[in-house]
């Protein structure tokens, strides 16, 4: 089955800073790409996906890049605020509709003022 | 909207006892899904639906058990609790990829 990785587990960046974490992926067959943020007593929540047909996506301040041959995909995210400090999960899927998801572990990212 | 729901927010069992967690959904997705979220470990699928009257197994489905009588809800039983399932448990529903994800059931079993 899949097997998604997800590096670094921790991040501390200081405000205004870029921050950059990156999942690796193992099945061949994953088409769909989603990040999701997580803030603290809350349930995740979409900030971006990309799909396998695509290399990169922008969307304000956060962009993901994707490299199938690698198997590997990354979210940036510019001019990081205090606001961004949260988990993020990065997740792959290989359904029509992406919906039966493999997530990694998470990287808790804390912006430091 | 209210999205997804979930309830209760927070659950205390004994070992050997047997509760249903509740999660409904009012934006019509067929889809919908259990995930539970162990400290560095994300979230793993343990059972899942597309559709009323379809469920299927995910990575983790041992000790729970899942029915689907109407579109709208999705309840997730454990049928004997063990410390095993001290864990948050999140609820979503999706249609067409985007998953929303309820605020989350946080269990502990003694």
């Amino acid at each position: 089955g899949e097997n998604v990785e997800q590096h670094p587990s921790t991040l501390s960046v200081q405000e205004g800073d870029s921050a950059v974490i990156k999942c690796t992926y193992s099945d061949s067959a994953s088409n769909y790409f989603p990040w999701y943020k997580q803030e603290l007593g809350k349930g995740p929540q979409l900030i971006i996906d990309i799909r396998s047909n695509v290399g990169e996506k922008k969307d304000q301040r956060i962009a993901v890049t994707l490299n199938k041959t690698a198997k590997h995909f990354s979210l940036h995210i510019t001019e990081t605020q205090p606001e961004d400090s949260a988990v993020y999960f990065c997740a792959a899927s290989a359904d029509n509709y992406g919906q039966n998801f493999v997530f990694g572990p998470g990287t808790r990212l804390s912006v430091l003022p | 909207n209210a999205g997804v729901t979930q309830t209760p927010k927070f659950q205390v069992l004994k070992t050997g006892q047997s509760m249903t967690l509740q999660c409904a959904q009012d934006m019509n997705h067929e889809y919908m899904s259990w995930y539970r979220q162990d400290p560095g470990m994300g979230l793993r699928l343990i059972h899942y639906s597309v559709g009323a009257g379809i469920t299927d197994q995910g990575e983790v489905p041992n000790g729970y058990n899942v029915s689907r009588s109407t579109t709208e809800d999705f309840p997730l039983r454990l049928l004997s609790a063990a410390p095993s399932q001290t864990s948050v448990y999140f609820c979503a529903s999706s249609a067409k990829n985007e998953q929303f994800f309820g605020p989350g059931t946080r269990l502990t079993v003694l």
